[in-house]
């Protein structure tokens, strides 16, 4: 069966610091992957999305980053954390067949800056 | 570009009330999905409807696609409180270019 991990779980960070999380998939070949953040009690936005090795599409402009270096490796990085990057911070991956297959989401990861 | 939109933000029923929750996307959809988020959790996957006029039941839950494919719904008969949570649309706009989720509808449920 197919796992997703994502660490770590919580993450605080001062302002300015560098970030990396780390997402993994196993029990699957060629996922889609997304990274998405939500903020309080708000909904999900879709920060990047890979449908192969080193290939990443981003939605909104920002601070962050990401890469993929294997097929189940997805990374989130920032070289100076905002404020603003305080969130809850979710991987996911998807059948990369069809896009309408559904996401499978990791457990999170819960950033603070400060 | 393509918004999808959710109410209401929030309900709070009394277990055993029926509850819905309505999904409209700007842009036709290929496909919708139904997502749901326990306080502290991640979404978990549902759903996902394709078919114009599309119904789906499962247990106490029933999923509808619009005919049109722009609008969506989820009714829960008899609400438990193991229905407490976010429950969040999501789909593919026509050409399966960008992937949006709504902002969700936050259920509470009183025992």
């Amino acid at each position: 069966s197919q796992t997703i991990h994502q660490w770590p779980a919580t993450l605080v960070q001062p302002v300015g610091s560098p970030l990396s999380l780390e997402c993994t998939v196993e029990g699957t070949s060629n996922p889609n992957l997304y990274w998405y953040r939500q903020a309080a009690g708000r909904g999900l936005q879709l920060l990047f999305y890979s449908v192969g090795i080193g290939q990443i599409s981003s939605e909104v402009p920002q601070n962050l980053s990401a890469s993929r270096p294997q097929d189940r490796q997805f990374i989130l990085s920032s070289k100076k954390l905002l404020l603003s990057d305080s969130g809850f911070y979710l991987c996911a991956w998807s059948g990369g067949v069809y896009e309408g297959n559904e996401q499978f989401f990791g457990p999170g990861t819960r950033l603070t800056v400060l | 570009g393509q918004q999808v939109m959710q109410i209401p933000q929030y309900q709070h029923v009394q277990e055993g009330e029926d509850f819905t929750t309505y999904c409209n996307s700007s842009t036709t959809l290929s496909n919708i999905q139904w997502y749901k988020q326990r306080p502290g959790g991640h979404p978990v996957f549902l759903i996902q409807l394709v078919k114009s006029g599309e119904v789906k039941k499962q247990k106490r839950l029933t999923f509808q696609f619009g005919e049109a494919k722009k609008n969506s719904s989820l009714h829960i008969t008899a609400t438990q409180t193991t229905d407490v949570g976010t429950y969040f649309c999501a789909g593919w706009n026509y050409y399966g270019q960008n992937f949006v989720f709504g902002p969700g509808t936050r259920l509470s449920v009183l025992p």
